[in-house]
């Protein structure tokens, strides 16, 4: 199965800053590369995708950048404000098979 | 269109009890994936079908484990009998093009 890796585990930035979180794959047929936040007792919710034939995405203060060579696609939030703290999940995905496999997570923790 | 619905939305019940989850996806997708949440392994994939037809099973822990999906509209995970070790979220998810969406979760204790 997909080997799927997320670092850091946990991260703190102060309100402002930057955070990156990134996310290593195994499977070289993954073609879809999404990032799902989970806030507090709430669900995973889908807050930025990108496909292989693309190598960076950016949605107001989110982004997602993607090296398929390397096998890695990271996280990058700028402008950190307390509400984005959350766990993060990157879910590298194989579209064509419907397979997939949740990193760990990381704890984002941004303080005021 | 009300997204993923899960019920019950928390379930507590005692050591050897059945329990049933039950999901109904988001009309139109074709996928349905179920999940188990808890905070040593994170979240983990029990199982998810495609067309209604069970694709990969290879996530759910035990024969104590079962899942169904009758119809496109409907799918239960059940546990028989259950165990304080399952105590957990369960969530299921629909799936369209790539991207999961995720219903509300079960909350799940067991005594």
């Amino acid at each position: 199965g997909e080997n799927v890796e997320q670092h850091p585990s946990t991260l703190s930035v102060q309100e402002g800053d930057s955070a990156v979180i990134k996310c290593t794959y195994s499977d070289s047929a993954s073609n879809y590369f999404p990032w799902y936040k989970q806030e507090l007792g709430k669900r995973p919710q889908l807050i930025i995708d990108i496909r292989s034939n693309v190598g960076e995405k950016k949605d107001q203060r989110i982004a997602v950048t993607l090296n398929k060579t390397a096998k890695h696609f990271s996280l990058h939030i700028t402008e950190t404000q307390p509400e984005d703290s959350a766990v993060y999940f990157c879910a590298p995905t194989d579209t064509g098979r419907r397979a997939l496999t949740f990193g760990s997570g990381t704890r984002l923790q941004v303080q005021p | 269109d009300a997204g993923v619905i899960q019920s019950p939305r928390h379930e507590v019940t005692e050591m050897g009890q059945e329990v049933t989850l039950r999901c109904k996806p988001i009309s139109g997708h074709n996928s349905l994936f179920w999940y188990r949440q808890t905070m040593m392994r994170g979240l983990e994939l029990l199982i998810y079908f495609n067309n209604n037809v069970p694709i990969d099973d290879s996530g759910m822990p035990e024969d104590r484990f079962s899942a169904k999906m009758p119809n496109a509209s409907f799918s239960t995970l059940k546990i028989q009998p259950s165990e304080p070790r399952d105590s957990a979220v369960y969530f299921c998810a629909s799936v369209l093009g790539g991207e999961q969406f995720f219903g509300p979760g079960t909350r799940l204790t067991v005594l």
